[in-house]
């Protein structure tokens, strides 16, 4: 079945530090990719998407491009500040316009000033 | 616009008891979703419902689990009897089905603890 697999935290950096939190999945097709983000008491919320090959999604400075290639969807943020401390999760919705979406294990960042 | 609603943020309660969740999702979403938090098993899918009938209940994990929609507007989570193993975080989640991307909005989530 569909799934994703993301790089175990937790993640620790200091201000302006480069993240990179990698993501890699397994499904036919050509699925939907996302990364959400779980701040301390929150639930979910989608930071970015991409919904085919060789798309970047971008929001508040993150980045993720979709690559069939290397079936990734690697999330990167130049310059990290002490707001982007949350769980980072990679989920994919898969082809056909399944219903699931298969979330990853999280990945939690720390961002110290 | 609100968002996904639910109540209670908080609740602990004594194994045995029964326990109510409660959702209401995004007017004019049709998609609602119930996931279930922890450290061990990360966000696991529990219940999809589309236009309020149950498409894919294969998440819940016992016969003391089970969810309803009775209406566009509301659902509930309910476990009878509970038990300290199914202390999580509950969250429901709504969309609109159509589309091949429709975003997943998360309601803040119930954090249940089961002494």
């Amino acid at each position: 079945g569909d799934s994703v697999t993301q790089m175990e935290g937790p993640v620790t950096l200091s201000e302006e530090a480069f993240l990179t939190i990698n993501c890699t999945y397994t499904a036919t097709g050509y699925p939907s990719l996302f990364w959400y983000v779980q701040y301390p008491g929150e639930g979910l919320q989608l930071l970015l998407k991409a919904t085919k090959a060789d798309d970047k999604g971008s929001n508040k400075g993150f980045e993720a491009t979709y690559r069939k290639e290397t079936t990734s969807f690697h999330l990167e943020k130049g310059s990290v500040q002490v707001s982007d401390s949350a769980v980072y999760f990679c989920a994919l919705r898969g082809a056909l316009g399944d219903y699931k979406l298969s979330f990853g294990a999280g990945t939690t960042v720390t961002v110290r000033a | 616009d609100a968002g996904v609603i639910q109540s209670p943020r908080h609740e602990v309660t004594e194994m045995g008891q029964e326990v109510t969740l409660r959702c209401k999702p995004i007017s004019g979403h049709n998609s609602l979703f119930w996931y279930r938090q922890t450290m061990m098993r990360g966000l696991e899918l529990l219940i999809y419902f589309n236009n309020n009938v149950p498409i894919d209940d294969s998440g819940m994990p016992e016969d003391r689990f089970s969810a309803k929609m009775p209406n566009a507007s509301f659902s509930t989570l309910k476990i009878q009897p509970s038990e300290p193993r199914d202390s999580a975080v509950y969250f429901c989640a709504s969309r609109t089905s159509g589309g091949a991307a429709g975003e997943l909005f998360f309601g803040e989530g119930s954090r249940l603890t089961v002494l």
